[in-house]
């Protein structure tokens, strides 16, 4: 069954800590996106992607970095987490927004301590 | 800019009875796509109902159904029939533009409670 898979689901860490949210697609979409939302709250993106080696930053300024050297994989790193990181990151992709609009995952809840 | 604006950050409706969400949102485009999602209290991001703008024709899913209104800039939807699974957050969204797609723009979400 096609589908979009974050891992972890939820995520209690230390400051200064490296972690890295997982998130792959099995339907071959070539735009991916990475929004951050805080419990209840909108979503805000903070990168995107539109296929192999393609990375933006989106509207949102975020110390996190992504990769996407797989069209399936599409990674968010922080380098040193902080508490106001603390937040839920939801991961996206699309083939063709106009006719579908986007498959979310279901999340990582990150808290940082 | 273009902006999406959900004016009720939460609403209640009982069991079986019929409830509106709004949505408004600001576009100097002539075609578009809008959207509503559900978030369901953690779970997965769905897909409720899609509109393309340069039809008249308001979009139908079983029990969801939208109002839009172009000229108006409104696009609500209209839950009948309400379940206690319809409790979740839902979301208005649309693209910049006819073509310019890749991007959804949300607007800050309706809590609702069945």
């Amino acid at each position: 069954e096609a589908d979009i898979y974050q891992t972890p689901r939820y995520l209690v860490i230390g400051t200064g800590k490296k972690i890295t949210l997982e998130c792959s697609q099995t339907m071959g979409h070539d735009k991916m996106y990475w929004y951050q939302q805080d419990p209840g709250m909108e979503l805000h993106l903070i990168h995107y992607s539109y296929g192999v080696n393609s990375t933006e930053k989106g509207d949102l300024s975020s110390e996190s970095t992504v990769s996407r050297i797989r069209t399936e994989h599409f990674p968010l790193t922080l380098e040193s987490a902080r508490p106001s990181h603390t937040s839920q990151y939801l991961c996206a992709s699309s083939d063709r927004p106009e006719n579908y609009g986007y498959t979310f995952g279901s999340g990582t809840r990150l808290t940082v301590v | 800019a273009q902006t999406v604006t959900q004016s009720q950050p939460e609403m209640s409706v009982q069991e079986a009875e019929t409830v509106t969400l709004s949505c408004t949102y600001d576009t100097s485009e002539s075609n578009y796509y809008l959207f509503w999602y559900k978030q369901p209290p953690s779970r997965q991001m769905i897909l409720v109902i899609r509109q393309e703008a340069y039809k008249q024709q308001n979009a139908t899913e079983n029990r969801f159904s939208v109002n839009f209104q172009k000229a108006a800039k409104s696009f609500s939807l209209k839950i009948s029939d309400s379940q206690l699974g319809d409790t979740a957050m839902y979301f208005c969204a649309f693209t910049p533009g006819f073509y310019n797609t890749d991007k959804l723009i949300f607007g800050t979400g309706t809590r609702l409670q069945v």
